[in-house]
């Protein structure tokens, strides 16, 4: 257990429908980071956000969006949806001062979602 | 237009030897690399990384190379153990200040052969 809990595991949904997908980071950890894992692609950097702030982004498309919680839990938002945002979808916290230490993120398990 | 790249999708490695992983990138603003390695159905996790004032760190079995003026790094692994099978993500980060994002390579399945 990496400390980083991701809900839920699993999620089929049909095309053009909205879904959230749940991250809560570690104990302490304030940056939270999205990403997306398509077949055969690396990890891409969706949305990065700091104690409730958005503080950068990647290639998010419109369709999604994303928040930081007062709790420092967030959610992805994803809405319209079509066959293509079909994927992995990882959520990864960091240490609370918002420095990358040399150990990097922490990662959850993942949501997959599949879009029928 | 991919940053960091890993040009081999698998790699088989006999148990005992020594396991070597690849990676590329093109931005020369990246400040830190990092390799993580993911097992199916769990997410990534951190495994070794390097500065890139460093060209070199070691954590037991695992050595990162990291060749600045090729824009190369590369992971040694020896030696190879079965429990190594998995697949390999090359990071880097930067080099935008104050973002920790980092960009990520498609990875290297490697499978340790027994």
């Amino acid at each position: 257990d990496s400390g980083v809990t991701q809900t839920p595991k699993h999620l089929i949904t049909a095309t053009g429908q909205r879904v959230t997908l749940r991250c809560s980071p570690r104990s302490g950890d304030l940056s939270v980071y999205w990403y997306q894992q398509s077949l055969d692609q690396g990890l891409q950097f969706l949305i990065q956000y700091y104690n409730g702030e958005e503080r950068a982004k990647g290639n998010i498309l419109e369709r999604f969006s994303a928040q930081q919680f007062p709790d420092l839990h967030s959610e992805l938002n994803l809405s319209s949806l079509e066959l293509g945002d079909s994927a992995l979808y990882f959520c990864a916290s960091s240490v609370a001062s918002g420095a990358l230490t040399n150990y990097g993120y922490t990662f959850g398990s993942g949501t997959r979602l599949t879009v029928v | 237009d991919q940053q960091v790249k890993q040009n081999s999708p698998s790699l088989s490695v006999q148990e005992g030897r020594i396991s070597i992983l690849n990676c590329d990138y093109t931005n020369s603003m990246f400040d830190y690399f990092l390799w993580y390695k993911k097992y199916p159905a769990e997410g990534p996790t951190f495994l070794i990384s390097i500065s890139s004032i460093k060209d070199k760190n070691e954590d037991g079995r695992f050595t990162v190379f990291l060749n600045k003026s090729a824009k190369h790094l590369s992971l040694h692994i020896v030696p190879s153990q079965p429990g190594d099978s998995a697949v390999y993500f090359c990071a880097a980060k930067g080099p935008r200040a104050g973002s920790y994002q980092l960009t990520f390579g498609k990875g290297t399945k490697l499978s340790v052969i027994p």
